[in-house]
């Protein structure tokens, strides 16, 4: 059964930085394309970041360089690393892993971690 | 940055239709890539309830349909259920992104 756990979420102030981590069980994160995705309180669903199982990565223009996703391949976790932090940053943040064909949208999500900037 | 526009709420009676439209652009559902839809159920993480425009991942009811007539995809639900209550989101690929786009949610209300 795949399950993706997220953590990480807090309270950080402006201009700080914070790691997400999303521990991964039921499959091998590095094979498959994994992103994140966030949710502002009473928001939308916005795109953030992708990393394809080749490595490349691709970001929102709202998060470019600021976030960085990774993943480790020996814990089967995905990471991001999120610097420079702004209150409209504040979200849940959801990790998501795309079907395996690469195009079949989002078919496993984790129950996400909140995210606050506030000073 | 949601670039897929759906109406923000839609409602019916128990047992009634309702459908769900999904209007993007050149870059993304114009360009022909396929559209999936979200179901998300209040405090809970979004789930997958329509992929490739029309297919239902095992599990999902039979009730829920999806469609992509030229380029105006949608979401039908018939025989609405009192569960159905939730919002819904579509999703696409957008090239000038080269990421993705999530339409900006449509609340569905069980009269």
């Amino acid at each position: 059964e795949v399950q993706l756990v997220e953590s990480g979420g807090g309270l950080v102030q402006p201009g700080g930085s914070l790691r997400l981590s999303c521990a991964a069980s039921g499959f091998t994160v590095s094979n498959n394309y994994m992103s994140w995705v966030r949710q502002a309180p009473g928001k939308g669903l916005e795109w953030v970041s992708l990393i394809y199982s080749g490595g490349s990565t691709y970001y929102a223009d709202s998060v470019k360089g600021r976030f960085t996703i990774s993943r480790h391949s020996s814990e089967n976790t995905l990471y991001l690393q999120m610097n420079n932090l702004r209150p409209e940053d504040t979200a849940v943040y959801f990790c998501a892993k795309i079907a395996e064909d690469g195009w079949s949208g989002f078919d496993s999500w984790g129950q996400g971690t909140l995210v606050t900037v506030s000073s | 940055q949601s670039v897929l526009t759906q109406p923000p709420s839609v409602s019916g009676a128990p047992g009634q239709r309702v459908t769900i439209s999904c209007s993007g652009s050149s870059s993304n559902i114009g360009a022909g890539y396929d559209v999936h839809w979200y179901q998300q159920l209040p405090g809970t993480a979004p789930k997958l309830l329509i992929y490739n425009n029309n297919n239902r991942p095992s599990g999902v009811p039979d009730r829920f349909s999806g469609s992509k007539s030229g380029t105006s995809p949608s979401l039908a639900i018939t025989g609405l259920q009192a569960e159905d209550e939730a919002d819904y989101y579509c999703q696409s690929y957008d090239t000038s992104l080269s990421g993705y786009v999530f339409g900006t949610g449509t609340k569905v209300t069980v009269l």
